[in-house]
Order: structure tokens, then C-alpha cells, then sequence
């Protein structure tokens, strides 16, 4: 049974940083192209970043909204992805969460969530 | 960027009717990598459909969906109370970002 779980959520004061983490099992991580997505309170959903797997040399993807901000690790050994979010605003309060897309399959956590707030 | 907008806004109808939710994509894409998910309140997304037509596991064959190049549909037959929630739409391969509909109520 495929799992992603996220954590490392909380609340910070905006301009500091925090890793969130997801856990990973029930599939071959180290195939599989690893998403974050975020939910903002009361809003849709927002696709913050993408690493692809080791045939596509771990190439990342950020959305504009977080380019230069945030950065997406993955250890495939650990069958881990990590989202390392640097400058939080309060805009990045959000529920966020792993993805991944086993053959065009759609995976999703839980979620964690993040509180940007002074 | 591909904009998807999602018409209508909100959709009020009845158990027992029929529901159908438009997602509009401003340029073509594959639609191999298209999916189609339900929220509820505190809840994560429920993949409803992926791969446009494809249902997901465990989904009612009351859902099913439709579409090729820019305009997609999503069909929920025989409405009932459970359906009632918000239904995404999402693209999420060939050229970044992958971006969302901004959802469809359906009360």
C-alpha cells in the first residue's frame, strides 16, 4: 500500500525557516517523481514544487509564488523527500503536502500544516 | 503557463439529479496527466478521476469523465448526499507549473 507522510509542520515567525518532511513507503521511491502541494485556509490548491527521479538527474521545478525561497531535497535511500522553506511570509500558511504519481496514478498524504505568523 | 478554470462557480442541484463540472484549459496538454478530485471540509483530496476517464479506486461508476485537449467534464449521475462538496481539477505533467483548477462547489 503506497503511504506518504508528512511532517515537520508548526508555527514560525515570518523571515524564518523550516523542513518539512515526507515519509515514504509502499512503492520504489527512487522511480517516482515527488510533488509538494499546498492549501492555502479557505483556498484551492497551489502546486509549489516538483523533483523527478534519478533517470531525469533529480531535476527540480518551483513555482514562481516560491522560486529562490524554497528548495526540494529527496534521499532516495530513505525513501524521504524534504521541502526546506527559507524567508517564510505569511502567505506560505498552508496545509501542505506530499505527492507522487505512480504510473499516472495520483498519491497524497495528509498534509502538515505551516503557520507563517509574528 | 496553462490556465484551467472551472465553471460553474457553484452548482446547486438535488439528490437523485445530475451534476456536470466544466474544467477549461487555456492551451492543450496530454490528458494522460489530468485528474479530477473531491474536498471535504478538513479533509485531504479524494481522487475521484485520473487520466481524464479513468476511475480511481473504490470511486461509485456515478463518476465519470470526459475530455481531450482544452475542455474537460466531469459527470457525477444520481446525486447523492455525500457528493455534495468541491471538485478540483488539477494537470500535473509536461511543462511546469501544474497548475489547478480554482474549484466548483457543488451544493
Amino acid at each position: 500500500e503506497v503511504q506518504l507522510v508528512e511532517s515537520g509542520g508548526g508555527v514560525v515567525q515570518p523571515g524564518r525557516s523550516l523542513r518539512l518532511s515526507c515519509a515514504a513507503s509502499g512503492f520504489t521511491f527512487s522511480d517516482h517523481y515527488m510533488d509538494w502541494v499546498r492549501q492555502a485556509p479557505g483556498k484551492g490548491f497551489e502546486w509549489v514544487g516538483r523533483t523527478k527521479n534519478r533517470e531525469k538527474s533529480y531535476t527540480t521545478e518551483f513555482a514562481a509564488s516560491v522560486k529562490g525561497r524554497f528548495n526540494i531535497v529527496r534521499d532516495d535511500s530513505r525513501m524521504s523527500l524534504f521541502l526546506q522553506m527559507n524567508s517564510l511570509r505569511t502567505e506560505d500558511t498552508a496545509v501542505y503536502f506530499c505527492v507522487t504519481y505512480l504510473s499516472g496514478y495520483p498519491y497524497w498524504g495528509q498534509g502538515t500544516q505551516v503557520t507563517v505568523s509574528s | 503557463d496553462i490556465v484551467l478554470t472551472q465553471s460553474p462557480g457553484t452548482l446547486s442541484l438535488s439528490p437523485g439529479e445530475r451534476a456536470t463540472l466544466s474544467c477549461r484549459a487555456s492551451q492543450t496538454f496530454d490528458t494522460k496527466y489530468f485528474a479530477w478530485y473531491q474536498q471535504k471540509p478538513g479533509q485531504p483530496p479524494r481522487l475521484l478521476l485520473y487520466s481524464a476517464s479513468s476511475r480511481a479506486t473504490d470511486i461509485s461508476d456515478r463518476f465519470s469523465g470526459t475530455g481531450s485537449g482544452t475542455d474537460f467534464t466531469l459527470t457525477i449521475n444520481r446525486l447523492e448526499s455525500e457528493d455534495f462538496a468541491l471538485y478540483y481539477c488539477h494537470r500535473y505533467d509536461g511543462s511546469p507549473p501544474y497548475t489547478f483548477g480554482q474549484g466548483t462547489r457543488l451544493e
